[in-house]
């Protein structure tokens, strides 16, 4: 069966600070590694990985995916109020419904 | 920005009802999905659906629970005879193409079986 696990569950940290997010995964016919951003509402797409040892940016946030350890990070540098939400990771699985098993999320607080 | 729709946002029914949950995903997407979160779960698959045929589900998607896209834009999830398992947030979404698994959500109905 397949599984994403990420840690940790939550964190409190202050603006400013730096965080990483971790992502562990067991994907039968793995394609890609994504990570979306979950406020009160629909999850949104920030990252999609295939490859590893290539970091994708965006801005402040940052991720990479290694495939022979199964594993990927999220980096959010200089942390805003505004990054305060759950952190879903997926792995994508490469077959006709092209389904994502995700994790059980991080969810981040950050304080000012 | 493009984004997938859905209707009710809240849908409160009684054990046994039948519900449809309505989705508009983005016009020049042609994969279609149904994911649900159950309140302090994980997002689980459902469903996907390409030309106008499921293409994948899951064990949850048992007989209970049907798609269809009567139209050319919307895509519904019909549960027949809710049972209070099924209370959960219930997530539309679409991607263009299945090469890439990125898929764009929306912003979920929430389904409450009393």
């Amino acid at each position: 069966e397949d599984k994403v696990v990420q840690s940790p569950l939550s964190l409190v940290v202050h603006e400013g600070d730096t965080v990483t997010l971790n992502c562990s995964y067991e994907v039968t016919n793995f394609r890609s590694l994504l990570w979306y951003k979950q406020e009160k509402k629909a999850p949104t797409f920030l990252f999609m990985l295939t490859s590893s040892g290539i970091e994708k940016k965006s801005g402040r946030l940052s991720s990479i995916l290694d495939k022979k350890e199964l594993f990927s990070i999220l980096n959010i540098t200089a942390t805003q109020t505004g990054d305060s939400a759950i952190y879903l990771c997926a792995g994508g699985a490469n077959n006709a419904g092209n389904m994502l098993t995700f994790g059980g999320g991080t969810r981040l607080m950050v304080k000012p | 920005e493009p984004e997938v729709t859905q209707t009710p946002s809240h849908q409160v029914t009684q054990m046994g009802q039948e519900v449809i949950l309505r989705c508009v995903p983005i016009s020049n997407h042609l994969y279609f999905y149904w994911y649900r979160q159950i309140l302090g779960q994980k997002v689980e698959f459902l469903v996907s659906f390409y030309n106008n045929e499921i293409s994948e589900k899951s064990e949850i998607f048992d007989d209970q629970f049907s798609v269809e896209r009567p139209d050319g834009s919307n895509f519904t999830l019909k549960i027949r005879s809710t049972k209070l398992e099924d209370s959960a947030m219930y997530f539309c979404a679409s991607s263009s193409f299945s090469g890439a698994n990125v898929l764009t959500f929306g912003a979920g109905s929430r389904l409450t079986v009393l």
